[in-house]
């Protein structure tokens, strides 16, 4: 199966660490998508890179958190001094880089913030 | 800015019943409309979409039209079958205005029971 990958799929961490998840998209898809997912709501957009380019940032992504995406292919969402309200399931989606293409999600990674 | 809203669940039918569910959008472009679901333990799946008004998504026996005149997208199913049973997010991206990100709505849980 050649869909989007997110490892971890789970994280439990301590208040304060640092976490990092990681994203494999399809491997022709050139845009790139982060996506915040909390218990009984829709995805919130967080970032998208087109290539290895950040093009969108969400007001949801606060300078705690950082994506990287080198090369134009994995992509990285650090969280630093992760809090209580980070918990939540984040998720990845690919597409391709024409108008209207459907965007493919990955499982998601559920961080857990203790 | 762009938001989506869809009826508030969680939704139970019995085997073979009509399902609806309805979602409006406000959006200050031309956006394209798209119904997603998730069924229990999987990622999200692009089930339907529809890009300009008038125009009827359909898949797997479920059908939503666009309706500009009342910024609605509402998702319909003749009979429903217990495998339906999953949540159901409506969202809405804008690619006219330049911008890739999904908005969601908060989802509507479906529950189908034999």
């Amino acid at each position: 199966d050649t869909g989007v990958s997110q490892d971890p799929r789970h994280k439990i961490t301590k208040r304060g660490q640092n976490v990092t998840f990681r994203c494999d998209p399809i491997s022709e898809h050139n845009r790139l998508y982060w996506y915040r997912q909390t218990l009984g709501q829709g995805p919130e957009f967080l970032t998208y890179f087109q290539n290895e380019a950040q093009l969108e940032k969400s007001r949801l992504l606060s300078d705690r958190f950082s994506a990287e995406r080198p090369k134009g292919s994995f992509s990285t969402l650090e969280i630093q001094r992760t809090e209580q309200g980070d918990s939540a399931m984040y998720l990845c989606a690919s597409s391709l880089g024409t108008s209207g293409s459907e965007q493919y999600f990955g499982p998601g990674t559920r961080l857990t913030v203790t | 800015g762009d938001s989506v809203t869809q009826m508030e669940g969680p939704v139970t039918l019995s085997e073979e019943a009509f399902l609806t569910i309805n979602c409006t959008y406000t959006a200050t472009g031309y956006p394209s409309l798209f119904w997603y679901v998730q069924y229990p333990g999987e990622g999200l799946q692009l089930l339907l979409k529809a890009t300009k008004a008038d125009d009827k998504g359909s898949n797997k026996g479920f059908e939503a039209t666009y309706r500009k005149e009342t910024t609605s997208f509402h998702l319909e199913k003749g009979s429903v079958q217990v495998s339906d049973s999953a949540v159901y997010f409506c969202a809405l991206s804008d690619f006219g205005a330049g911008s890739y990100q999904l908005t969601f709505g908060k989802g509507t849980k479906l529950s189908v029971i034999p």
